[in-house]
């Protein structure tokens, strides 16, 4: 399966402390995406890091991708209360589609 | 504009009975994806659309699962006698082009079969 793990399955953590959550997956990728969902229902596009990009930032989110190890990790710095979601990594290879990981719930506690 | 919307939101039927889910991508998105996400769960590749392309099924889990989408708008995903294991959140997205990254999601449909 191409389909990714994240790490942890939950995380708890108090408001203003950062939140690290890994991703690995198994074959060659275009690129990989970071997703979060609130609530068991749509999701929204975070952001997205190339095969050939180690790094990527967008405001308080880093994303690194380290291509040999196929993992990715997603950074949330100075957490709030209302990053509290799952977040989810893709991967995205030559057919298209992508490939979704099980998720990391995050609660962010006030 | 508008987003991804899905319809119906919740969907509660009868172990058996046939269902049919909707999505409307948006305007001008020539891909268009569905997934279903069982509680808890990741999500699972069900079928993609491209253009005027042939549609990719190799995610539809049996031949009770079915899609159309006619060009470049309104995609039917529809589910023939529904199981009890066919309960799950079924989410569109729709992406700009085919190799244009970022996928929009639609809020799902939740679908419960009794």
């Amino acid at each position: 399966s191409q389909q990714g793990e994240e790490d942890p399955q939950a995380l708890s953590i108090q408001e203003g402390e950062n939140a690290t959550m890994n991703c690995s997956y198994k074959t060659s990728i275009n690129n990989l995406q970071w997703y979060r969902q609130n609530s068991g229902r749509g999701l929204v596009h975070l952001i997205l890091i190339r095969s050939n990009e180690r790094e990527k930032h967008s405001g308080r989110l880093r994303v690194t991708l380290d291509t040999s190890k196929k993992s990715s990790s997603l950074l949330i710095t100075a957490s709030r209360a209302a990053d509290t979601a799952s977040y989810f990594c893709a991967t995205e290879t030559g057919a298209n589609n992508l490939f979704f990981g099980t998720g990391t719930r995050l609660t962010v506690i006030p | 504009g508008a987003g991804v919307s899905q319809s119906p939101s919740n969907k509660v039927t009868e172990k058996g009975k046939d269902v049919e889910l909707r999505c409307d991508p948006i305007s001008g998105h020539t891909a268009l994806y569905w997934y279903r996400q069982r509680l808890g769960q990741g999500l699972e590749f069900l079928i993609y659309f491209q253009g005027n392309s042939a549609p990719d099924k190799s995610g539809l889990p049996s031949d009770r699962f079915s899609a159309e989408r006619t060009g470049e708008s309104v995609s039917t995903l529809t589910i023939q006698r529904t199981q009890q294991e066919d309960s799950a959140v079924y989410l569109c997205a729709s992406r700009k082009g085919q190799n244009d990254g970022e996928q929009y999601f639609g809020p799902g449909t939740r679908l419960t079969v009794t």
